[in-house]
């Protein structure tokens, strides 16, 4: 199975900053690697694909990087609904798909 | 509008059997592969299980292989998880979720969970 690592686990960050969160595979998964963004009670949210593709209606300060087992998610210039959990998934190896542990971004 | 509706979840002990419903409106059910995931209470993200468009190929986590089951009735728009079996860390909220069928094909549009509990 392919481990996705996540990191850091949490974070704090003030409303304007500027972040970003690593994910790393345990072995190279291309690009096949997609963002998720959750919130407390509610289903995750699907925001980037292919790792660097944004997803339609999603805000272009978000953004996705990396190819092969280092990727990251940066997200400028942050807004009060950005805090939540975001989460990292590989689809190159399939059965099993995994997910990162997730990253909780709270504000300062 | 896409949407995903879960339901079948509640109290259950250990040894015992629930099946998991996922309603599905807003899109073409019989073209989509479709997942189940699970999140144990403050935990990350566990794929479950996944079933291609006619519910002829299936897949399963190891945690879960052998206990639960995935099916689909694409004349009602539904996907189902049968599990059995439960064991006290199958406890959690269970999603189902659409294959977006493009790209990484990521999982695009998501319900909002249906708690299972084990426990006796």
């Amino acid at each position: 199975d392919i481990q996705m690592t996540q990191s850091p686990s949490s974070l704090s960050a003030s409303v304007g900053d500027t972040v970003t969160i690593t994910c790393r595979a345990s072995q190279s998964i291309g690009n096949s690697l997609n963002w998720y963004q959750q919130k407390p009670g509610k289903g995750p949210k699907f925001l980037i694909y292919g790792a660097s593709s944004l997803r339609n209606g999603v805000p272009l300060r978000f953004s996705g990087s990396g190819s092969e087992t280092e990727f990251t998610l940066t997200i400028s210039s942050l807004q009060p609904e950005d805090f939540a959990t975001y989460f990292c998934h590989q689809t190159y190896s399939t059965v099993p798909y995994t997910f990162g542990q997730g990253t909780k971004l709270e504000i300062k | 509008e896409v949407q995903l509706v879960e339901s079948g979840g509640g109290i259950v002990q250990p040894g015992g059997s629930l099946r998991l419903s996922c309603a599905v409106s807003g899109f073409t059910f019989s073209n989509y592969w479709m997942h189940w995931v699970r999140q144990a209470p403050g935990k990350g993200l566990e794929w479950v299980s996944r079933i291609n468009t006619y519910d002829s190929f299936t897949g399963y986590a190891d945690s879960v292989k052998g206990r639960f089951t995935i099916s689909r009735d694409n004349a009602k728009n539904t996907l189902y998880l049968q599990m059995n079996s439960l064991r006290d860390e199958d406890t959690a909220v269970y999603y189902c979720a659409r294959d977006a069928n493009y790209g990484s094909d990521p999982f695009d549009y998501w319900g909002q969970g249906t708690l299972v509990t084990v426990s006796s």
